[in-house]
């Protein structure tokens, strides 16, 4: 069965630092993957996805991801990170089901000044 | 234009009462669905249905009950609340049932059961 890990429940960084959250699949085939952030009392919001070809992703909001299968890994990555980037951050792969989205528990970005 | 439209966005009520949550996608989506986001923040899904039909149906109690007026609404409305359904609920739709489709969410409906 398909899974999602993010092993990081929280992560604090330094306003002005660079950012890389963590994110682990388990999948048979090639995944289409993806990142959602929620901000306080949000829905989710889209950053980027993956389905195939370049293995490194652009997003929104200077984000980017980098998928690598032998690793099964797709973490997000930001080189500088804003106050305005704290929010809880999900990552996800589509299931067998084909359209079910199995997702990772979130991992919450806290912002020191 | 909020593309994904969840009323009421707070609903605090008392256990066994009967209540309704509404969505409407106004993107041009032929798919829809409903997750619960528990306090540990974990997402499931609920239900999903592709132009007013069934596809996804988890282990949910029959207490939920989704409705589909046509493919641009899911509402779904909850039956003798228990203070477990405490929880925001996640509305979102997809264009069609393609994996490569990114699904829109709302911005959810905090639900509190006194």
């Amino acid at each position: 069965a398909q899974s999602v890990t993010q092993p990081d429940i929280h992560i604090t960084v330094s306003e002005g630092a660079s950012l890389e959250l963590r994110c682990n699949y388990s999948y048979g085939a090639t995944p289409y993957l993806f990142w959602y952030v929620q901000s306080p009392g949000q829905g989710l919001q889209l950053l980027l996805k993956y389905f195939s070809g370049d293995t490194l992703v652009q997003g929104i909001k200077g984000f980017e991801a980098e998928f690598k299968r032998s690793q099964s890994s797709f973490n997000l990555r930001k080189p500088s990170v804003h106050w305005s980037d704290a929010a809880e951050y999900f990552c996800a792969v589509v299931g067998d089901s084909n359209y079910q989205l199995i997702w990772g528990a979130g991992t919450k970005l806290i912002i020191k000044p | 234009d909020t593309a994904v439209s969840q009323t009421p966005k707070y609903l605090v009520t008392q256990m066994g009462n009967d209540k309704s949550i509404k969505c409407e996608q106004n993107l041009g989506h032929d798919t829809m669905y409903w997750y619960k986001q528990d306090s540990k923040k974990f997402l499931k899904i609920m239900f999903s249905y592709n132009n007013k039909e069934l596809i996804i149906n988890e282990t949910v109690p029959n207490r939920f009950s989704p409705k589909s007026p046509d493919k641009a609404h899911l509402n779904l409305h909850i039956n003798s609340l228990e203070l477990g359904d405490s929880a925001v609920y996640f509305c979102a739709s997809s264009q069609g049932v393609n994996s490569n489709q990114p699904q829109h969410f709302g911005d959810g409906t905090r639900l509190s059961i006194l």
